[in-house]
């Protein structure tokens, strides 16, 4: 069985302020691990994913997430806040045996000017 | 770049109603998936698709739900008779190699 946790539903930085959005995953096989972001009234976006590799992945428009498996962790972050970061982001999680995708609650970033 | 196209983006019905919500995946993929956000809450699984069959669904899709690739290329979600409760975004994704690519969304009301 699969999923994931994200803690915090709402998140809110300053402008230019780091930004870190937390994800814990459970899998009892190696997993995929998926960021995606939702802007207002629009669908969802890829932000970034591990697969196998490199444990640090970058994705679009400055984000990074590193994939932890000791702590079961895939924590988005980034340096420096933008207006333009606000959306909702969602965790996710699948594996390279299975074909479904199981999402975290979500969490809502707010960016303070 | 290719895209999963859906349509309608908004559709309002009447309770019981049957309501077919239409999508394009991206024309190679081979794994076709709808999920649900109902106003506010997570994006939620209802049923994955494969070599034209199901090939997961979850407990929301019960015998009032039903998918067809009816060509080679749309993918349908079908709600026979809709409640409130329907009132939800779909979005239809599909994929190759574990990666989801959502299309944009059909926003369903049920009045």
């Amino acid at each position: 069985a699969q999923s994931v946790t994200q803690l915090g539903s709402h998140v809110s930085v300053s402008e230019g302020a780091l930004v870190l959005l937390r994800c814990n995953y459970s899998s009892s096989v190696p997993p995929y691990l998926f960021w995606y972001v939702q802007y207002p009234n629009q669908g969802l976006q890829l932000l970034l994913k591990y697969t196998t590799g490199a444990t640090l992945v970058k994705g679009i428009n400055g984000f990074e997430a590193e994939f932890k498996k000791s702590e079961t962790s895939f924590h988005l972050t980034k340096p420096s806040a933008h207006m333009s970061d606000a959306a909702e982001y969602f965790c996710a999680v699948t594996s390279n045996t299975g074909n479904q995708f199981y999402f975290g609650t979500g969490t809502s970033l707010t960016v303070i000017p | 770049e290719p895209e999963v196209t859906q349509t309608p983006s908004h559709q309002v019905t009447q309770m019981g109603q049957e309501v077919i919500l239409r999508c394009v995946p991206i024309s190679n993929h081979l794994y076709f998936y709808w999920y649900r956000q109902i106003l506010g809450q997570k994006v939620e699984f209802l049923v994955s698709f494969y070599n034209n069959e199901i090939s997961e669904k979850s407990e929301i899709f019960d015998d009032q739900f039903s998918v067809e690739r009816p060509d080679g290329s749309n993918f349908t979600l079908k709600i026979r008779s809709t409640k409130l409760e329907d009132s939800a975004m779909y979005f239809c994704a599909s994929s190759n190699t574990g990666e989801l690519f959502f299309g944009e969304g059909s926003r369903l009301t049920v009045l």
